[in-house]
C-alpha cells in the first residue's frame, strides 16, 4: 500500500534562510509525486509534480523538489525563504491506474521568521 | 477559465442531521474527488466521480456519498452526522488522461457537528 512521510510536523527558519521540507513515500510502482501548500482557511493549491521525467522538479514560488528513487525521498527546497511561504505544505503521491487518488503525509508546518 | 467552486463555504450542523456540500469542477475537467481533511491531518480520499460514475472510494461509511452531474460539477451528501464528520471538506476537479491527472483543489467547505 502507498503511505507517505513527512518527517518534522513543524519547521522554523529564518527569512533569507535555506528551506528544506521532507518527504519520504513507499510505492510498489513507479510513483507521481506531488507537493502542495495550503494557506491558512484555504484550499490547497499546486506547487510542483513529479511524473517520471526529469527527476529535479520546479514550481512555483522559487520551490523544487528531487525524485531520488534509491531513497524513495521527494525533499522539497527553497534557496531563500520569504515571510510570505509561512504556510502549511503537504507531500503526496498517487499510482497511475483507473483511480489516481491521492494519498497524503500529514503536512509540515512552514513558520519564517524574520 | 474559473477554478473549482465549493458552496457553502461554512456549515454548522448538528448531530444525526443531513449535509449537502457542491462542487463545480473547473472548466474542461471531468473528474472530481473529494477528500476529508480533520484539523491538523492531511486530507483523506472519500471518493472520486468520472463522467457520472463512482471511480473508487476511500475507507468511509455508506452514509457519505456523492453524485457527479452532466456538467461534471458534484455533490457530497453525509447523512446521520455525526461529531467526528467536523472537518474541511475539499472538492478537486482534473481531467482524466490515464496519466498524472492533476488534481486542482476549490477552497473547501469547513464543516461543524454540534
Amino acid at each position: 500500500a502507498q503511505s507517505v512521510t513527512q518527517l518534522g510536523s513543524h519547521v522554523s527558519v529564518s527569512e533569507g534562510a535555506l528551506v528544506l521540507l521532507r518527504c519520504n513515500y513507499s510505492s510498489s510502482v513507479p510513483p507521481y509525486l506531488f507537493w502542495y501548500v495550503q494557506y491558512p482557511n484555504q484550499g490547497l493549491q499546486l506547487l510542483l509534480k513529479y511524473t517520471s521525467a526529469a527527476t529535479l522538479v520546479k514550481g512555483i514560488n522559487g520551490f523544487e523538489a528531487e525524485f531520488k528513487k534509491s531513497e524513495t525521498s521527494f525533499h522539497l527546497t527553497k534557496p531563500s525563504a520569504h515571510m510570505s511561504d509561512a504556510a502549511e505544505y503537504f507531500c503526496a503521491v498517487s499510482e497511475a491506474g483507473n483511480n489516481r487518488k491521492l494519498i497524503w503525509g500529514l503536512g509540515t508546518s512552514l513558520a519564517v521568521n524574520p | 477559465e474559473t477554478g473549482v467552486t465549493q458552496s457553502p463555504t461554512h456549515l454548522i450542523k448538528t448531530r444525526g442531521q443531513q449535509v449537502t456540500l457542491r462542487c463545480s469542477s473547473q472548466s474542461g475537467h471531468n473528474t472530481v474527488s473529494w477528500y476529508q481533511q480533520a484539523l491538523g491531518q492531511g486530507p483523506q480520499f472519500i471518493f472520486q466521480y468520472y463522467r457520472e460514475e463512482e471511480n473508487g472510494r476511500g475507507n468511509f461509511p455508506p452514509r457519505f456519498s456523492g453524485l457527479q452531474f452532466p456538467n461534471y460539477s458534484s455533490e457530497l451528501n453525509v447523512n446521520a452526522l455525526e461529531l467526528d464528520d467536523s472537518a474541511l471538506y475539499l472538492c478537486a476537479s482534473s481531467f482524466a488522461t490515464g496519466g498524472t491527472d492533476t488534481q486542482y483543489f476549490g477552497p473547501g467547505t469547513r464543516l461543524t457537528v454540534l
